[in-house]
Formats: structure tokens, sequence, C-alpha cells
């Protein structure tokens, strides 16, 4: 069953601008990963943040996870147009199994 | 990084017919790799996971008599859909996983039953 919660369901900006997406879940977890899929084509590893982590950073991304409120965010700075893809943000339990969200369609417009 | 290939890429197939889907990881050894259905605009669900030399585990509501998984070997696992129907086209994707937690995926293969 889909966990992952994400919204919003699309967004579109403007090239330059930063792009912010959220994930809620709903059980316990070891770790939440982002993903990147480009149209009909595989996921694209993001990032992992553990469940003892609250913000990581890799090049122009950045996620927070708030344990609490069962919620993560990514944020993309500076946004180009290769970065139109969906975002999947997955969440991992003891049985080490991935549960995604529903995504979020990103198109940065030139 | 890791290398995940999936074969075909894409496929065609009569309603009745059987399909079978091979995903590998080309430079690593994969303990347990999953399989996944993606319909569109929608997100991938798993279908079920496969350790080498074991049976898989099918996720509830997934008929393992009509989605046959075989993981052969350590860089091997193949999916064969039996008596495919036109529901059961959609976008198959595969995942390797060596032992940290980062699952590695295939390009994803492209099913229409016609």
């Amino acid at each position: 069953s889909q966990q992952g919660e994400e919204d919003p369901q699309a967004l579109s900006i403007q090239e330059g601008e930063n792009a912010t997406m959220n994930c809620s879940y709903k059980t316990s977890i070891n770790n939440l990963q982002w993903y990147r899929q480009n149209s009909g084509r595989g996921l694209v590893h993001l990032i992992l943040i553990r469940s003892n982590e609250r913000e990581k950073h890799s090049g122009r991304l950045r996620v927070t996870l708030d344990t609490s409120k069962k919620s993560s965010s990514l944020l993309i700075t500076a946004s180009r147009a290769a970065d139109t893809a969906s975002y999947f943000c997955a969440t991992e339990n003891g049985a080490q199994k991935l549960v995604f969200g529903q995504g979020t369609r990103l198109t940065i417009n030139p | 990084g890791a290398v995940v290939s999936q074969h075909p890429s894409w496929v065609i197939c009569k309603s009745g017919t059987s399909v079978k889907i091979e995903c590998r990881s080309l430079d690593f050894q994969a303990t347990t790799m999953f399989w996944y259905r993606q319909f569109p605009k929608q997100s991938l669900m798993l279908m079920a996971t496969s350790n080498e030399g074991s049976k898989a585990t099918y996720e509830q509501g997934v008929e393992k008599d009509k989605f046959l998984i075989n993981h052969a070997s350590l860089t091997l696992s193949t999916l064969t859909v039996t008596s495919a129907h036109p529901e059961d086209s959609s976008f198959y994707i595969c995942s390797a996983r060596e032992t940290s937690s980062t699952q590695y995926f295939g390009p994803g293969t492209r099913l229409t039953v016609l």
C-alpha cells in the first residue's frame, strides 16, 4: 500500500526559482529517500536521510525530515530546465522495502 | 554508481502470451531485487521481493502464478508475465540492492498487451 502522500501533485515554476516538495508518511521509518524520474524512464536516487537525521544537503538539494510530524521536504535551489521530472519520496521501514509516495510532477519553465 | 539494466526496454505482445523481463545488476552483486509496476502518471507499486536462490515474496494482491519471478543468480532476476491481458499493460521497473539501503533502479520495461 502507498504510505506517502506528496504535495503538491504538480508544480510549475520559472527557471532559477526554488522548488519545494513535501512528503508525509504514516508509520515509523528507518530512512526516507527521494528519487527523480524523467518521463518514461527509471528512477534516479537523489538523497537518503536517516530517521535520526534532521537535514541533509547534496549540491542544490536540501532535504529535511521531521519524524514527529512524519514529514519530509525536498528543496531544489536555483532550478534548471533539466530539473523537470517527477519526484518521489520513499520510506523504508524494518522490512527493508520501499514504499513510494504519489509523486510531484515538477515543470521548470525557461 | 551502480548500474542496473532491464531487457527488453519495451515489448508489445498479443493477449494470452507470456512475456519475460530480465533485470541485471551490471557491476555489483545484488542480494535482493525488487519488482515494481507503475501505471501512467501514478507511483510505483511494489509487486515482489526476491532473494537469490529463494522464492520471491509477493505483496498482497499480486498473483504469484501470474507474475513468475526467478532470481537465478546474484546478478539476474526475471519477471514473467504469464497469459498477459491488456490490463497487464504497464511500466515494469526492477531495482537491486547489495548491502546498503540504496536501491538502484533499472530503466524500466514498457509492456503493451494488445
